[in-house]
């Protein structure tokens, strides 16, 4: 079992959906939780993070982690075309002076006028 | 803002070749990191380094090598370039001391580099 699961897609919705997009892991270690956004031969930015269980929502944005599962989501409301991109998960647990991310192989996302 | 540049967004060279990509930022960063991301297989991490003159290797980094001489400036070394190396790399840095802390990472636009 990998250790982060994340269907890559294409998920396509058409202007206005809710829109929610899951990744699931094994490792019980993992405390901080990330999702980043990247458009089309672009880097990675970071979109949400959360630390530990429960909601964070930021506009349309929502994170959610249910540890419990080894479970997060992030749900976009209202979606636009300006939403249309791919959207990677990523994690790490903190325990020394620094800490490397493992990350899901994202999820592409089309989002249709 | 935190800004994470790489030398090259584009590279062209052929196999066998000796291949340098630079990356700098400008956040006083102490980790720094460098990923491949191919279609299928998601990022995957080469190297990372958390100090000057410091370097660890990530998941995949046979074929590779990394310099740090400054705390700023972060470069992969591909010894003798291959064409399975063809590949998007993106650098990313983080701090310990940083109001997210060290577990957010912020990238550059990457290098897409085709070895022929």
């Amino acid at each position: 079992q990998k250790e982060v699961e994340q269907d890559p897609g294409p998920l396509s919705v058409p202007e206005g959906a809710i829109v929610s997009l899951n990744c699931t892991y094994s490792n019980s270690a993992f405390q901080y939780f990330m999702w980043y956004r990247q458009y089309s031969r672009k880097g990675p930015e970071l979109l949400m993070y959360t630390y530990s269980s429960g909601n964070k929502e930021d506009g349309r944005f929502t994170a959610q982690v249910d540890k419990s599962s080894k479970y997060i989501s992030l749900f976009i409301r209202d979606s636009q075309p300006s939403d249309s991109a791919t959207y990677l998960c990523a994690m790490t647990n903190v325990d020394s002076g620094y800490s490397t991310l493992t990350f899901g192989k994202g999820t592409m996302l089309l989002v249709s006028p | 803002d935190v800004k994470v540049t790489q030398s090259s967004r584009y590279l062209v060279k052929r196999t066998g070749e000796k291949v340098f990509l630079e990356c700098v930022q400008d956040m006083d960063h102490e980790n720094m990191f460098w990923y491949r991301q191919d279609p299928g297989l998601g990022l995957r991490l080469i190297y990372f380094s958390y100090d000057v003159k410091m370097k660890e290797k990530g998941d995949i980094p046979e074929g590779y090598s990394v310099s740090r001489e400054k705390k700023e400036r972060f470069s992969l070394i591909l010894e003798s370039a291959s064409t399975n190396q063809t590949s998007m790399y993106l650098c990313a840095s983080s701090s310990p001391h940083g109001d997210r802390g060290q577990e957010t990472q912020y990238f550059g636009p990457g290098t897409r580099l085709l070895v022929l």
